[in-house]
């Protein structure tokens, strides 16, 4: 059965103090790996999408990477708009549909 | 474009009532998807559509309908409503599954069955 862990569960981050989320995925097939923000009371909102191991994306104090077992969500210098919670999920399969399997997410709060 | 639009915001249903959960998209992506999300748990899939016509079961499809007759527009309906129904459901769609699957996602409708 395909698993995707994401570590910690929550994370509490002074403003300026750099740190990482996980998600460790056990799946077969991995066709993609996709990392999403959602904001309270609100529908995720897409980041990234990283397809291989040992590739890297980057988006303003956020820097995602992949290698065979996990993926790392890097936070540079955060700041308190960057609280939310962040979301992985792993595509695997192939034809027509390709099955998306999220994790349950990483609550982030930047405290000023 | 104002991308996937989900309606009502807001339900509360008593146990065996019935209802439709609106989902529009101006996208024109052919992929459209119905989540739940409970506490504590990922986004769960209900049911999928690969495009006009067609539609499948996700993982907890069990006391839910959909139906796809045009692009623009993928219903939920729930039938027979149970307290176990009790989520916030999102509407997602895709331009399609390989390599490019990334996923736009409605504001959610939050759905109180008492």
């Amino acid at each position: 059965e395909d698993q995707v862990t994401q570590s910690p569960e929550a994370l509490r981050l002074q403003e300026g103090e750099s740190s990482s989320l996980n998600c460790s995925y056990t799946v077969s097939g991995l066709r993609g790996l996709f990392w999403y923000r959602q904001d309270p009371g609100k529908g995720p909102e897409f980041l990234f999408t990283l397809y291989s191991a040992g590739e890297e994306k980057e988006k303003e104090r956020l820097k995602a990477t992949l290698t065979k077992k996990e993926s790392f969500l890097h936070i540079t210098a955060p700041k308190p708009e960057d609280s939310a919670t962040y979301l992985c999920a792993v595509q695997v399969g192939s034809g027509g549909y390709q099955k998306v399997t999220f994790g349950t997410g990483t609550k982030l709060q930047v405290i000023p | 474009n104002a991308g996937v639009t989900q309606t009502p915001k807001f339900r509360i249903l008593k146990i065996g009532q019935s209802m439709t959960l609106q989902c529009t998209q101006d996208m024109n992506h052919n992929y459209m998807y119905w989540y739940r999300q409970d506490p504590g748990m990922g986004l769960k899939l209900i049911y999928y559509s690969v495009g006009a016509g067609i539609t499948d079961k996700g993982e907890v499809p069990n006391g839910y309908n959909v139906s796809r007759s045009t692009t623009e527009d993928f219903p939920l309906r729930l039938e027979l409503a149970a307290p176990s129904q009790t989520s916030v459901y999102f509407c997602a769609s895709s331009p399609r599954t390989s390599p490019h699957n990334e996923q736009f996602f409605g504001p959610g409708t939050r759905l109180t069955v008492l």
